[in-house]
């Protein structure tokens, strides 16, 4: 069973690089969102989606793009890298909207110097 | 804006010992809290809570939930090591999921 896959797990990227993280779902689940974790912080909600075509601002979306043209894939795009997007990113996915066990993609974690 | 705080920040107890974890919330909209346990790598699911007051358990864990209150709880007995990691606590309102901050719990053999 895949589940929710994510690519890359490891990136080094210079200020001011863009780059998109991949995210792809095999569950058919409706619902799709990007996380950020960070030391002290938390899983933080940088955008979501609850189906095709639709995607939402979280918490913290500044610097990122996302979209969703199919059911299966959510990628995240990093539009001019910024040291301060250093961080682990989870993507996760869900049936319906929130109150489902959400289940969580390896995780990428990105390095920006 | 939704709030979940968890306690303490960080618990370090010896093998056998009993620990108790904290999650307190303001979620508008409230549809479900989530516990997971995550060590090197992502989050993995424990339980899902709906309704105060009905305990859920598996195997030595153990979580309840207080509607009115606005919390629940996470209770491990008998710790081992393996049960060292960081402990989430999420809460499910109007289509978002809003984390806490983790407690991490470290076993000390």
């Amino acid at each position: 069973n895949a589940g929710v896959t994510q690519t890359p797990k490891f990136q080094v990227l210079k200020t001011g690089q863009s780059m998109t993280l991949q995210c792809a779902q095999d569950m058919n689940h409706e619902y799709m969102s990007w996380y950020r974790q960070d030391p002290g912080m938390g899983l933080r909600l940088i955008h979501y989606s609850v189906g095709a075509g639709i995607t939402d601002q979280g918490e913290v979306p500044n610097g990122y793009n996302v979209s969703r043209s199919t059911t299966e894939d959510f990628p995240l795009r990093l539009l001019s890298a910024a040291p301060s997007q250093t961080s682990v990113y989870f993507c996760a996915s869900s049936y319906a909207n929130s109150g489902n066990t959400i289940y969580f993609g390896e995780g990428s974690w990105l390095t920006v110097v | 804006e939704d709030k979940v705080v968890q306690s303490p920040l960080s618990l370090v107890v010896h093998e056998g010992d009993t620990v108790t974890l904290n999650c307190s919330y303001e979620v508008t909209n409230f549809r479900s809290l989530l516990w997971y346990k995550q060590e090197k790598k992502a989050p993995t699911f424990l339980f899902m809570l709906t309704s105060s007051g009905i305990e859920k358990k598996s195997g030595r864990l153990s979580s309840i939930l207080d509607k009115k209150e606005l919390f629940s709880i996470l209770n491990i007995t008998a710790t081992q090591t393996g049960d060292s990691a960081v402990y989430l606590c999420a809460v499910a309102g109007n289509e978002k999921l809003t984390f806490g901050t983790g407690t991490r719990l470290t076993i000390i053999p």
